[in-house]
């Protein structure tokens, strides 16, 4: 099980989020993966293996963490970041956090 | 690069069945592994299961493993996701994804899920 917190975060564009995800269990292999998705669209991949960025994805997005704790980053907020982000484990049976919706202050 | 393209939205009675189509261009199709993922309305993501050619394997979650079936056609580059016995917590945006690929040796590469269809709204409704 992956729980993400907060459910809600209220920042302002250029400030620093940081969005957590917790599991009950150590992830092998770091096999955590981040999603970012917008209303009325199909999630995106932002970072997999905990730390690493997808193609084409800006480095203002960061992934850290090992074991049973990690935390997604995202640095000077853009307008276009205000969505909902998911944490996954994948490999085996996938599972995905709850999601934190990042919104605007 | 690999996209997928899946079929049209449904409206379904409860009871009955429905099949999702996931149409998968670029690269070689059996060694990709495609995963299932729903989304229900304002509520997060669920992993459904996932289908590898190359092995002919398939892998269910517990919560569907009675009444989803996934299939593959090589020869239409197609994925199929069959859900039987729907009711109205059935409805849902359903989701196809690369969750992998395979090698002959038995190892699968690249577990995260990438890239993504774009969703297809089933609805069941009496």
């Amino acid at each position: 099980v992956l729980t993400q917190s907060p459910d809600t975060l209220s920042l302002s564009p250029g400030d620093r989020a940081s969005l957590s995800c917790r599991a009950s269990q150590s992830v092998s292999s770091n096999f955590l993966g981040w999603y970012q998705q917008k209303p009325g669209q199909a999630p995106r991949l932002l970072i997999y293996g905990a730390s690493n960025r997808a193609t084409g994805i800006p480095d203002r997005f960061s992934g850290s963490g090992s074991g049973t704790d990690f935390t997604l980053t995202i640095n000077r907020l853009e307008p276009e970041d205000f969505a909902v982000y998911y944490c996954q484990q994948y490999g085996g049976s996938p599972a995905f956090g709850q999601g934190t919706r990042l919104e605007i202050k | 690069q690999v996209q997928l393209v899946q079929s049209g939205a449904e409206v379904k009675r409860p009871g009955t069945s429905v099949r999702v189509s996931c149409k998968v261009s670029g690269g070689t199709f059996t060694s990709y592994a495609i995963s299932w993922v729903r989304q229900a309305p304002g509520q997060g993501l669920e992993w459904m299961g996932e289908i590898i050619p190359m092995f002919g394997s398939e892998h269910y979650a517990q919560k569907f493993q009675d009444r989803v079936k996934i299939i593959a056609d090589e020869s239409t580059r197609t994925v199929s996701m069959e859900l039987s016995r729907l009711t109205s917590d059935d409805t849902a945006v359903y989701y196809c994804v690369r969750d992998g690929e395979a090698s002959r040796s038995g190892v699968i590469s690249s577990r995260w899920f990438d890239p993504w269809g774009q969703g297809t709204l089933v609805t069941v409704t009496s």
